[in-house]
């Protein structure tokens, strides 16, 4: 079936640095693309919706110039968090969907810690 | 943009069935109604999902109300492998995405 994967899957980064978290599908190709975060035991959080080739829509709150969002292609999604800081540590998720009466496909999640 | 409402958390026994409501009053309607499950650590993991009338698969089934303001996901036998926090999500025309904060199933053995 259809998969979504995130890269990588954990990742640890220095306090001001940048790090960029990819998210591709495997066997479709997904027009839209959505990424999220979550805090421990807390629900996800919608941050950003992108399409192929146009800017991304990004939620109330979410620092635009902070989550660069690129959906460069119809297969791959890439998230870069810019100057991160501890405070940006957070489980990061994405998921594609096709078509609007399609599944949506979550990936596995990344992992991010920021020391 | 349409808001989805589900109860915290709910409890169940091994081997019995488990309804999980959603309530989405300001649906419009061409939205379609998700569901998917979370595990800690783990990416949401897809249930089912439909657009007026009911849905069955091997994993579910969704009701959904008459008036598309409700819809119910029915487990018929829960296992210990269904607990997980389960989330009901709507997709609108211009694919905006609205969830809520997730129902926690707790399942005894």
């Amino acid at each position: 079936g259809a998969v979504v994967s995130q890269h990588p899957s954990r990742v640890i980064c220095k306090s001001g640095t940048s790090v960029k978290i990819e998210c591709r599908s495997l066997d479709f190709q997904a027009t839209t693309m959505f990424w999220y975060r979550q805090f421990p035991k807390q629900s996800l959080m919608l941050m950003a919706t992108s399409n192929e080739g146009s800017k991304a829509t990004y939620e109330q709150g979410v620092e635009k110039d902070k989550f660069l969002i690129n959906h460069a292609s119809l297969t791959l999604s890439t998230l870069t968090v810019t100057s991160a800081h501890p405070e940006d540590s957070s489980f990061y998720i994405c998921s594609a969907i096709q078509g609007r009466g399609n599944t949506i496909y979550f990936g596995e999640g990344s992992w991010l810690t920021v020391v | 943009d349409a808001k989805t409402t589900q109860p915290n958390s709910m409890e169940s026994n091994e081997e019995e069935p488990v309804h999980l409501p959603c309530n989405h009053s300001t649906i419009s309607g061409t939205d379609y109604i998700h569901w998917y499950r979370q595990l800690p650590s783990q990416g949401p993991e897809y249930v089912i999902h439909g657009l007026t009338s009911n849905v069955n698969n091997r994993m579910a089934s969704l009701a959904i109300a008459e008036d598309r303001k409700s819809s119910t996901l029915i487990l018929h036998r829960a296992t210990l492998r269904d607990a997980a926090v389960y989330y009901c999500i709507l997709l609108s025309n211009d694919y905006k995405l609205s969830f809520g904060a997730g129902t926690t199933v707790t399942v005894r053995a």
